[in-house]
């Protein structure tokens, strides 16, 4: 399994909006609308954001949305606030019973 | 609610075999249809799922860990257990147990605090 491709930074100020992408490939992001994401604050263990392209947990801020378009997902944050600052992990089923990981990607809040 | 509780040896020598337990709390680990797995992520680096077991025994692991990797269930002391054999440094990672929600879902929560394990010597 290879792992998903995302920026390896972002960064918005107060109350903007951003986006981070998670590219894969027509054998995982592409085939399915599996495509889960993940907050990580330093030192914690990983929060579940986005679930099935778009689908948020109960108690997830609506600030947070989930998309994808051919190979490509994307989580988008809304009205970014301070504590939105963390590193965010996408991840896809990838077939044959597997669910890689993208690289990461470090949101910095300016 | 479900909590997940990670524990074993922080410290494995080369070549030996790295073994950790996840305890689950507040539920059932035979409860729902819900897998259970392990990933891992070493330092300053990113996520890397290593397996997952269903309570009937049954598994899945990443390949490129395949041949290294077993994952066994506990259903009578609500635990699932890791065992990763001839570790290297390459290995030394925070290791966390997570529910997941199933082969074709590729959805992880909730998840444990993480152990770190360092391979060393």
């Amino acid at each position: 399994q290879s792992a998903l491709t995302q920026p390896a930074s972002v960064s918005g100020s107060p109350g903007q909006s951003i986006t981070i992408s998670c590219t894969g490939t027509s054998s995982d992001v592409g085939s399915y609308n599996l495509v889960s994401w993940y907050q990580q604050h330093p030192g914690k263990a990983p929060k579940l954001m986005i679930y099935e392209v778009s689908k948020r947990p109960s108690g997830v801020s609506n600030r947070f949305s989930g998309s994808k378009s051919g190979n490509t997902a994307s989580l988008t944050i809304s009205g970014l606030q301070a504590e939105d600052e963390a590193d965010y992990y996408c991840c896809s089923y990838a077939g044959s019973s597997t669910s890689p990981f993208g690289g990461g990607t470090k949101l910095t809040v300016l | 609610q479900v909590q997940l509780q990670e524990s074993g040896p922080g410290l494995v020598k080369p070549s030996q075999t790295l073994s950790l337990t996840c305890t689950v709390s507040g539920g059932s680990i035979s409860s729902g249809s819900y897998y259970w797995s392990w990933i891992r992520q070493p330092a300053g680096k990113g996520l890397e799922w290593i397996g997952r077991i269903y309570t009937s025994g049954s598994t899945n692991y990443n390949p490129s860990l395949k041949s290294r990797v077993t994952i066994s269930v506990d259903t009578s002391k609500n635990q699932f257990s890791l065992k990763l054999s001839s570790v290297t440094a390459a290995d030394t990672a925070v290791y966390y147990c997570a529910r997941d929600w199933g082969i074709a879902a590729a959805a992880f929560d909730p998840w444990g605090q993480g152990t770190l394990v360092t391979v060393s010597s």
